[in-house]
């Protein structure tokens, strides 16, 4: 089974600022990660994903993540936000070797609220 | 490309009636689905894995016969939520798995907003 923490529910920043939203994860076998985000009353759209490879991770509207072994973490940065940026973003992970169907685990999500 | 629909967006309807989410991939194919529940200002809970061709595997405690899935095709997945009560109201969203993808990516689609009144 696997469990998937993101430390902070509401992370403001003002606008142009670098953000870090971060993630950490258990699990007792190898994982897929993935980043998600949600603007209000949508689904949610792929951000980026980590699948194997270099553990730096490029993915859409600027946004990487760098997955750390180690430490269990797969944080989210950006360095420079945009009004726009502003949303829901959940991390969550799969079993890489297909058990439970990549099932995916979810955080309980970040709210990011970038200010003029 | 890997895109995926719900219909529809929105729905309102009173207690007791019967409720049909529709969830599509438009350009791939879809073996398995999977539909999630959210609640206001929380994560996704899944509520169940529909594969096609074969039952639905629900969570734990998810009301089977109360949440009837379907998987008919490669391309469509229906949740049909029964009986309707007010405390079944939330945003229902559903994503299919790109089997064209390897290794395979969840692909969400743009929700379902049931109230019932």
């Amino acid at each position: 089974a696997q469990s998937v923490t993101q430390l902070d529910s509401q992370v403001p920043v003002f606008e142009e600022a670098p953000v870090e939203l971060r993630c950490n994860y258990s699990s007792s076998v190898s994982v897929y990660l993935f980043w998600y985000v949600q603007y209000p009353n949508q689904g949610l759209q792929l951000l980026l994903k980590y699948l194997s490879g270099s553990t730096l991770v490029k993915g859409i509207n600027g946004f990487e993540a760098e997955f750390n072994k180690s430490q269990t973490s797969f944080h989210l940065r950006k360095p420079s936000v945009h009004i726009s940026d502003t949303a829901e973003y959940f991390c969550a992970v799969s079993d890489s070797s297909g058990g439970s169907n990549y099932k995916l685990t979810f955080g309980k999500g970040t709210l990011l609220t970038v200010n003029p | 490309g890997a895109v995926v629909s719900q219909h529809p967006s929105w729905v309102i309807c009173k207690s007791g009636t019967s409720v049909k989410i529709e969830c599509r991939s438009l350009d791939f194919q879809a073996t398995t689905m999977f539909w999630y529940r959210q609640f206001p200002k929380q994560s996704l809970m899944l509520m169940a894995t529909s594969n096609e061709g074969s039952k639905a595997t629900y969570e734990q405690g998810v009301e089977k016969d109360k949440f009837l899935i379907n998987h008919a095709s490669l391309t469509l997945s229906t949740l049909t939520v029964t009986s309707a009560h007010p405390e079944d109201s939330s945003f229902y969203i559903c994503s299919a798995r790109n089997r064209g993808e390897i290794p395979d990516t969840q692909y969400f689609g743009p929700g379902t907003r049931l109230t019932v009144l």
